[in-house]
Formats: structure tokens, C-alpha cells, sequence
């Protein structure tokens, strides 16, 4: 079945710092990915997206893009703030069924002043 | 402002006893989704809904079902909650429209069966 993968957290860093978050997806055809942020006290909100191969999502400095070939979408911010402390979770929606979300297991990144 | 709103955002609650956990969302999306987070799981789906007195098991559907009457409401059942129901529980809605990927969450209840 369709399915996430992420690297494990948690992840710190200091103020400035370059953040990458890798994620990989297995799905049948050609799904849409996404990157979902959950700030603390918060529920989910959707950072980024990108529906096809070669798309490139950005928002808010992060930036991530479709790789078909190596079925991946590698979430990158140049320079963190204390404010991008929160857990992030890759997610993909399948064409067969694009209701539903598929969920990485998240990411927890702690920014230090 | 898209807004979906869960009723509690703690709970605790003894073995056995039946819990409801509410949702509610004021952007008239037809669907609605049930989620457990879980530390090193991610979120899970448990139920959703495409319309009213509509439901689709998710991944995890055992010991839960869902009730949606009204098109802006959205109820989780704990039959008789167990201790490995403890967790938080996310409510989510989308549109209907080629915007249904981007899903809008509540803020979450956390649930602690005792």
C-alpha cells in the first residue's frame, strides 16, 4: 500500500542553521505530496505541496520538490528561526483515492536561539 | 477563516466508560476524518465521512465508530474506552473540489483512559 517514510527526530539546531527533513513515499502512480507542520498546542496545517513530478512547493522560506526518480520530497529551509520549532510531517495522497492522507511518522524540530 | 473546532482539548476518562469526542467545521466541507497521533506513528486514520449519515473505516476503525448527522458535525465513539486508547485525536475537513487533498485540523483532544 501507499506509504511515508521520514527520517526520525528529534532534530536541533541553532538560529540560522540549514534544515533539511528527508522524506520518501511508496504509492501506485503518480501521487500528491505534501509537507504538514504542527506548531505546539496546534493541530495540523498545511505548509507545502506539490502534485506532480518536478513540482517544487514553497512557503514560508521551506521549500521541497517532486523527485519521481528517486520518489522523494526532501523538505530545506536555508536559515531556521526559534519560530520553526514544531513537528513536520510528509504526507502523500494517492490518485486512487485522493481523499485520504498518508502520514509520515513526523519529525521533531527543536531551534535554539 | 477556515475554522474547525474539537470540543475538548483534554479528557480523562475511566476504563469502560463510553466517550464522545466532537467535531465541528464552518466551511460546509462534505468530508470530515478522524485521526490518532501517536509519538513515532504519525496520525492513523480511524474513520471518515464523504456526506452526512455517511462513514468509511479508515486504517484503524476497532473499538471506535462515528456518527455525522449534520453536515458541520463530526463525532468520534469510544464504545467503552481501554487504556490503549489513550492518545490525541485530530478532526479534519476538506472540500469537496479539486482543494480536497488540503485537509484543515482542529486543534486536538488529548484522551487519557485511567
Amino acid at each position: 500500500g501507499d506509504s511515508v517514510t521520514q527520517m526520525e527526530g528529534p532534530v536541533t539546531l541553532s538560529e540560522e542553521a540549514f534544515l533539511t527533513i528527508n522524506c520518501t513515499y511508496t504509492a501506485t502512480g503518480y501521487p500528491s505530496l505534501f509537507w504538514y507542520v504542527q506548531y505546539p498546542g496546534e493541530g495540523l496545517q498545511l505548509l507545502l505541496k506539490a502534485t506532480k513530478a518536478d513540482d517544487k512547493g514553497s512557503n514560508k522560506g521551506f521549500e521541497a520538490t517532486y523527485r519521481k526518480e528517486t520518489t522523494s520530497f526532501h523538505l530545506e529551509k536555508g536559515s531556521v528561526q526559534v519560530s520553526d520549532s514544531a513537528v513536520y510531517f510528509c504526507a502523500l495522497s494517492a490518485p486512487t483515492n485522493d481523499y485520504k492522507l498518508s502520514f509520515g511518522a513526523g519529525t521533531t524540530v527543536t531551534v535554539r536561539a | 477563516d477556515v475554522k474547525v473546532t474539537q470540543s475538548s482539548r483534554y479528557l480523562v476518562k475511566r476504563t469502560g466508560e463510553k466517550v464522545f469526542l466532537e467535531c465541528v467545521q464552518d466551511m460546509d466541507h462534505e468530508n470530515m476524518f478522524w485521526y490518532r497521533q501517536d509519538p513515532g506513528l504519525g496520525l492513523r486514520l480511524i474513520y471518515f465521512s464523504y456526506d452526512v449519515k455517511m462513514k468509511e473505516k479508515g486504517d484503524i476503525p476497532e473499538g471506535y465508530s462515528v456518527s455525522r448527522e449534520k453536515k458541520e458535525r463530526f463525532s468520534l465513539i469510544l464504545e467503552s474506552a481501554s487504556t490503549n486508547q489513550t492518545s490525541m485525536y485530530l478532526c479534519a475537513s476538506t472540500a469537496g473540489d479539486q482543494a480536497k487533498n488540503i485537509q484543515y485540523f482542529g486543534a486536538g483532544t488529548r484522551l487519557s483512559v485511567l
